[in-house]
């Protein structure tokens, strides 16, 4: 089936920096991709949606400017997570699906664990 | 908001049938039902999902009431991998892939 890589799988950094999360459709192009947010033992939560070659949609509560979204090509969509804190931290998923139409679901990426010292 | 509702948790033996259910009672005529799991610390795996008859699949089964408000997901033969949280979600047929998931429902499968 169709593949969606997440990299990385984890990162800690410093409380102020900034940190990409990439989302890759690995055999199929994806028009659009969702990204969301899972703190523990809680469901995930849409944060956006990624629009290729246009500006992303944010859903409400969600502050674009601190959590860029870019989705450059038809394969890959980019979260940063500027000036990060500490509440921050969080599991980030990231979804696609086959613009080509030829799957009627979402595949997910691995999530990539956030951890803001 | 979600339009799912889902026990939070229900345990089941290994090598018994796990059923899942979910109320969906405001679907409407061109939601699909999908069922996806996650397991601990990964991103959600695709399960089944279906419009208004019963589908089955390598991985489960999907029972559809007829009047469509509600929906069961069959795992035949639970295993220990098994173990994972079941999200239920309801998604036009056309338009928007934007899933909003519910709380979904703890599945523990006990040796």
């Amino acid at each position: 089936g169709a593949v969606v890589s997440q990299h990385p799988s984890w990162v800690i950094c410093k409380s102020g920096t900034s940190v990409k999360i990439e989302c890759r459709s690995l055999d199929f192009q994806a028009t659009t991709m969702f990204w969301y947010r899972q703190f523990p033992k809680q469901s995930l939560m849409l944060m956006a949606t990624s629009n290729e070659g246009s500006k992303a949609t944010y859903e409400q509560g969600v502050e674009k400017d601190k959590f860029l979204i870019n989705h450059a090509s038809l394969t890959l969509s980019t979260l940063t997570v500027t000036s990060a804190h500490p509440e921050d931290s969080s599991f980030y998923i990231c979804s696609a699906r086959d613009s080509q139409g030829r799957d009627e679901k979402l595949f997910f990426g691995s999530g990539t664990q956030l951890s803001v010292l | 908001d979600a339009k799912t509702t889902q026990p939070p948790s229900m345990d089941c033996a290994e090598g018994r049938a796990a059923n899942l259910p979910c109320n969906h009672s405001t679907i409407s005529g061109n939601e699909y039902v999908y069922w996806y799991r996650q397991i601990h610390s990964q991103g959600p795996q695709y399960i089944i999902h279906g419009l208004k008859n019963n589908e089955t699949n390598e991985m489960a089964s999907l029972i559809i009431t007829e009047d469509r408000k509600s929906s069961t997901l069959i795992l035949p033969h639970a295993t220990l991998r098994d173990t994972a949280v079941y999200y239920c979600i309801v998604r036009p047929r056309s338009g928007t892939y934007k899933y909003i998931f519910g709380t979904g429902t703890r599945l523990k499968v006990l040796a």
